[in-house]
């Protein structure tokens, strides 16, 4: 079956550390999506991509980068780790172009110490 | 700046029991709106999709509505059971979520 995978699923690591969190699809989505989500916040939009090679900011992308070589993997690298993303990510797909149902992975919880 | 609310935080029902989540978004111009649901430790599982064209969709249980001008959706959920109990979130245009309600059903 088609599915969205997210890797690790737990982390610890120190500030400063570079991390990349993965995320991989076996869908053929257009559509990919990095969200964190925070108690009293939701889910916030880190980046997101259109296809190879498309990569947008969202509404708190400072601090992590993306990219997009395939169709199937968006992974998400934090650059200099800080305790303020200490929070659990979540990777979605969707079909595209625009208006779309979207699946999720199951989550990263990531600690920053 | 598109904002999603999403009130009350916290609802909690006796089994069998109709109710009603609530939506609400400050810029009209929307091309969809989805409803969700995510049980504790888990990740979204999408319920309904609702484009701009569409004033409602259903799903067993579950009807959505969208009223563009307004600026709100509903999520109407027929008698309610206990695995029904879970959080519910909206998003607008796929990246603008609200934080949700958290819905307990009471046996």
């Amino acid at each position: 079956d088609a599915e969205i995978t997210q890797s690790p699923r737990h982390k610890i690591t120190e500030t400063g550390r570079q991390v990349t969190l993965a995320c991989h699809q076996t869908w053929n989505h257009n559509n990919m999506f990095w969200y964190r989500q925070d108690l009293g916040h939701g889910l916030r939009l880190i980046h997101y991509s259109y296809g190879v090679q498309d990569t947008n900011k969202g509404e708190v992308s400072d601090g992590y980068s993306v990219s997009r070589s395939n169709t199937e993997d968006l992974p998400l690298t934090l650059e200099s780790a800080a305790s303020s993303q200490t929070s659990v990510y979540f990777c979605a797909s969707s079909p595209g172009p625009v208006v779309d149902t979207q699946y999720f992975g199951p989550g990263t919880r990531l600690t920053v110490l | 700046k598109q904002e999603v609310t999403q009130i009350p935080a916290a609802l909690s029902v006796p089994e069998g029991e109709n109710l009603v989540l609530n939506c609400s978004f400050t810029d009209s111009a929307i091309y969809n709106l989805q409803w969700f649901r995510q049980d504790p430790g888990k990740g979204l599982t999408s319920l309904l999709l609702i484009q701009s064209s569409q004033r409602e969709q259903t799903s067993g249980r579950l009807n959505a509505s969208l009223d563009k001008s307004s600026g709100r959706s509903t999520l109407y959920i027929a008698a309610s059971q206990p695995g029904d109990s879970a959080t519910y979130l909206c998003a607008v245009n796929d990246m603008r979520f609200g934080a949700g309600t958290r819905l307990t059903v009471k046996p």
